[in-house]
């Protein structure tokens, strides 16, 4: 089975733009979930979807948007880059069975330079 | 808010000695937690996990224990081995995929 899949994998912006990202699930998992990682900042919560609407939402700016279509696949946008938002940004799906305790299998990752 | 904290950011060992990464929580409404390994340039790769009502998980070499009453999670890894170098993140959740992160902790393994 094929894993999570993230594209692209490498990207790099000026500050004021846009960008999108995009991640496909492992085939069968309803869940996706976004997470940003910076240098001693671990992984950051981003959001999750599950039947293409935001169930889960952190602590993150407006600036940060994602979608989920009917296949499952998410998006996630960032408008108005800045520096700071250079990170590697990290899919996730799970199953979504409407067990509590679920396991999400990651995908590689797409690397953001913002500059 | 760290709701979870790795508190060591780094831990080099030897060959065939044991690795223990420890983390800590805060929030008492977690009930499952996870360790994930990355190595760079790839994602996280799912470790091993344990649920709230247990006290110790073991798959092979891994074995996550967990201390309730001190918050707390340790991964013991035995014997280590030079594949193992890499940065090791502590998850917990309160409730399906709210899942929060520690910062990760950097293991290196010496031949």
């Amino acid at each position: 089975k094929a894993g999570v899949t993230q594209t692209p994998r490498y990207l790099i912006k000026t500050r004021g733009q846009q960008v999108t990202l995009s991640c496909s699930p492992i085939s069968g998992h309803r869940s996706v979930s976004w997470y940003q990682q910076t240098p001693g900042q671990g992984l950051q919560f981003l959001f999750e979807y599950f039947s293409e609407t935001q169930r889960n939402k952190g602590n993150f700016p407006g600036r940060f948007s994602g979608r989920q279509f009917s296949n499952s696949r998410s998006e996630m946008n960032v408008s108005t880059l800045e520096l700071g938002d250079s990170a590697l940004y990290l899919c996730a799906s799970s199953l979504a069975t409407g067990v509590v305790q679920e396991t999400q299998y990651f995908g590689p990752g797409t690397r953001l330079l913002v500059l | 808010d760290q709701q979870v904290k790795q508190n060591s950011p780094s831990l080099s060992v030897q060959e065939g000695r044991i690795s223990i990464l420890n983390c800590d929580y805060t929030n008492s409404m977690f009930d499952y937690f996870l360790w994930y390994k990355k190595y760079p340039a790839e994602g996280p790769t799912f470790l091993i996990s344990i649920s709230s009502i247990k006290d110790k998980n073991e798959d092979g070499r891994f074995t996550v224990f967990l201390n309730k009453s001190a918050k707390h999670l340790s991964l013991h890894i035995v014997p280590s081995q030079p594949g193992d170098s890499a940065v090791y993140f502590c998850a917990a959740s309160a409730r399906r995929n709210d899942m929060r992160f520690g910062a990760g902790t950097r293991l290196t393994v010496k031949p």
